[in-house]
This record gives C-alpha cells, structure tokens and sequence, in this order.
C-alpha cells in the first residue's frame, strides 16, 4: 500500500530557482527518507530525517519533517540541471515490511 | 561504495515463459528487496528477504516467487509471465531494517 504521496507530481523550474517537494503519509513513523532518480535508472538516496529530528541539511538539500502534520519537504536550494529528476519519498514505520514509497515528483530544471 | 547489479537492463519474454531475474549486492547486506515500478504507482514492493532462506511477501506478490540461496544474491521469478507484469523492476539491499536503500539499475521487462 502506499504511504507516501508527493506534492506536485511535475514541477518545472528555471536553473538556479529553488524547488520544493512535499510528502505526506498517513501512519506514525520511525524515518522518512528522500531519494532520486535519473530516467530510467534505479534510486540514489539521497537523506534519512529521524522521527525525533524536525530538519536536516545536506549540501544543497534541506529536509524538514512535521510529525504532527504527517508531512516532509525537500528543498533543493540553487537548482541545476543535473538536479532534474524525480524524487520519491519513503517512510519507514518499524518492521522489515514497512518501508514505503510514494509516487514521486517529476522536477524538471531548465537551463 | 555498496554495488547492486542487475542480471540484465532489458528482457523480452513470451507470455507462460518462466524469467529469472537476478541481483548480486558486494556489501554483506542482510535484506535485499524486490520493487516493480509502473506510472503513476510508484515502487511497489513484490518481496523481500531479511536472511538467507528467508523471505516475506510485500504488497503485490501475486505471480511472483524469490529464491535467496545465498546472502549476497536474491532472484524474482515470474513462473508463467503475463502481459500484465511487463514494468521496470528495481533490486534493492540494505543493511538492515530501516536504513538506506541502495539500488540496481532496474530491469525492464517487456512480455509480449
């Protein structure tokens, strides 16, 4: 079943534009994680945020997490266009079964 | 630097044809996880398997079984294709439960 769900499926930005990303979810969690993919590759993991911490930083990326809200974002600050991609949220809530991922965001950055 | 490979990038196969599918990882990974990805679903998660020998069934294991004779590799086989599991599957292994993810590079299969 899916947990995740990202806000907006495609957004399209201009080089050097920030881009934000949402993921809702719909159950108590241990960590949520953020990952990215290429066209037609597998995932690359990006950050892991922890149900006790509210933000983390990576780079150019900053993640925040609302446990209240059942909610995350991913911010990636100055965008590139090695940056277009799509991004996918997954929740881990405890148990081996229980890593899920979301739909995605299809962000496209124009040069 | 964990590498997850994949047995091949791209297959077709006939509709009843038996495929296998294989992932090797090199990083003594205690779970390795079976995904197929479709537009617009996401990763689905087929199967996982938490120890050698062992597997569970994740949200769409219907038509598919896993075989993982040994730590570092983990097989999907579809025992009768069908047009409908033509889709891009992901391999994926991880340390243990809950930890990052690293993935293959996906097979996509196509049954005709």
């Amino acid at each position: 079943s899916q947990q995740g769900e990202e806000d907006p499926q495609a957004l399209s930005i201009q080089e050097g534009e920030n881009a934000t990303m949402n993921c809702s979810y719909k159950t108590s969690i241990n960590n949520l994680q953020w990952y990215r993919q290429n066209s037609g590759r597998g995932l690359v993991h990006l950050i892991l945020i922890r149900s006790n911490e509210r933000e983390k930083h990576s780079g150019r990326l900053r993640v925040t997490l609302d446990t209240s809200k059942k909610s995350s974002s991913l911010l990636i600050t100055a965008s590139r266009a090695a940056d277009t991609a799509s991004y996918f949220c997954a929740t881990d809530a405890g148990g081996y079964q229980k890593v899920t991922f979301g739909t995605g965001t299809k962000l496209q950055v124009i040069p | 630097d964990v590498k997850v490979t994949q047995s091949s990038r791209y297959l077709v196969k006939r509709t009843g044809e038996k495929v296998f599918l294989e992932c090797v990882q090199d990083m003594d990974h205690e779970n390795m996880f079976w995904y197929r990805q479709d537009p617009g679903l996401g990763l689905r998660l087929i199967y996982f398997s938490y120890d050698v020998k062992m597997k569970e069934k994740g949200d769409i294991p219907e038509g598919y079984s896993v075989s993982r004779e040994k730590k570092e590799r983990f097989s999907l086989i579809l025992e009768s294709a069908s047009t409908n599991q033509t889709s891009m599957y992901l391999c994926a292994s991880s340390l243990s439960a809950g930890r990052e993810q690293f993935f293959g590079p996906g097979t996509r299969l196509t049954v005709l």
